[in-house]
């Protein structure tokens, strides 16, 4: 079957880096999203990976080895609104997004 | 940026009712659109895929008479939870992907927060 796994809650120190992982195990790969999700309210789209490598965008970068079916989600200088839950979703074969279920992030002064 | 727009916000009704969930694509045209539910703590689970002027593809376990989807035009699709029950209280969201973006990124609406009493 299709799996993705993330840490189900971490926490962080305001102004600290973070790194969220992702591993996946899905039937293809046509590429990888990571999105932010606040409480009570729809993913938005932060980053996408299809190349092995890391994309930088601002304070968030996000990292791809589709040998080892693994990401990394980066977010530099936390600031308190970054609380939210970070989703990763896989773009498998049929080019559906299989998602993982969310990583709660904490974000302490 | 591409903005999708989702209607009602929010929606409390009796067991036994149907209700009805609207989806635009406010600036852009989407041939296909996603319905997809949320139940708290848990990931996103894809329902349906709806296609404008065909029928939608529903996935595995979801009833099609119990969801019905209409995608009547290139903006608008509508999800119609019929004969609602307490157990289908979850919060609902659609999405379109955008002409623009990296290989059809997907544009989420705000959702739907649905309670049946």
């Amino acid at each position: 079957g299709q799996n993705i796994d993330q840490p189900t809650e971490m926490t962080a120190t305001e102004g600290a880096i973070v790194q969220i992982n992702c591993t996946y195990q899905t039937s293809g790969f046509n590429g990888l999203f990571w999105y932010q999700q606040h409480a009570g309210e729809a993913p938005t789209f932060l980053s996408y990976n299809v190349l092995d490598g890391l994309e930088e965008k601002g304070r968030f970068s996000s990292f791809l080895s589709r040998s080892k079916g693994y990401s990394y989600l980066l977010l530099k200088e936390l600031q308190m609104k970054d609380s939210a839950s970070y989703l990763c979703a896989v773009k498998d074969s049929n080019y559906q997004l299989i998602w993982g279920a969310g990583t709660k992030l904490i974000i302490k002064p | 940026g591409a903005v999708v727009s989702q209607h009602p916000s929010w929606v409390i009704c009796k067991s036994g009712t149907s209700v009805k969930i609207e989806c635009r694509s406010l600036d852009f045209q989407a041939t296909t659109m996603f319905w997809y539910r949320q139940f708290p703590k848990q990931s996103l689970m894809l329902m349906a895929t709806s296609n404008e002027g065909s029928k939608a593809t529903y996935e595995q376990g979801v009833e099609k008479d119990k969801f019905l989807i209409n995608h009547a035009s290139l903006t608008l699709s509508t999800l119609t939870v019929t004969s609602a029950h307490p157990e289908d209280s979850s919060f609902y969201i659609c999405s379109a992907p955008t002409p623009s973006g990296p290989d059809n990124e997907q544009f989420f609406g705000p959702g739907t927060r649905l309670t049946v009493l």
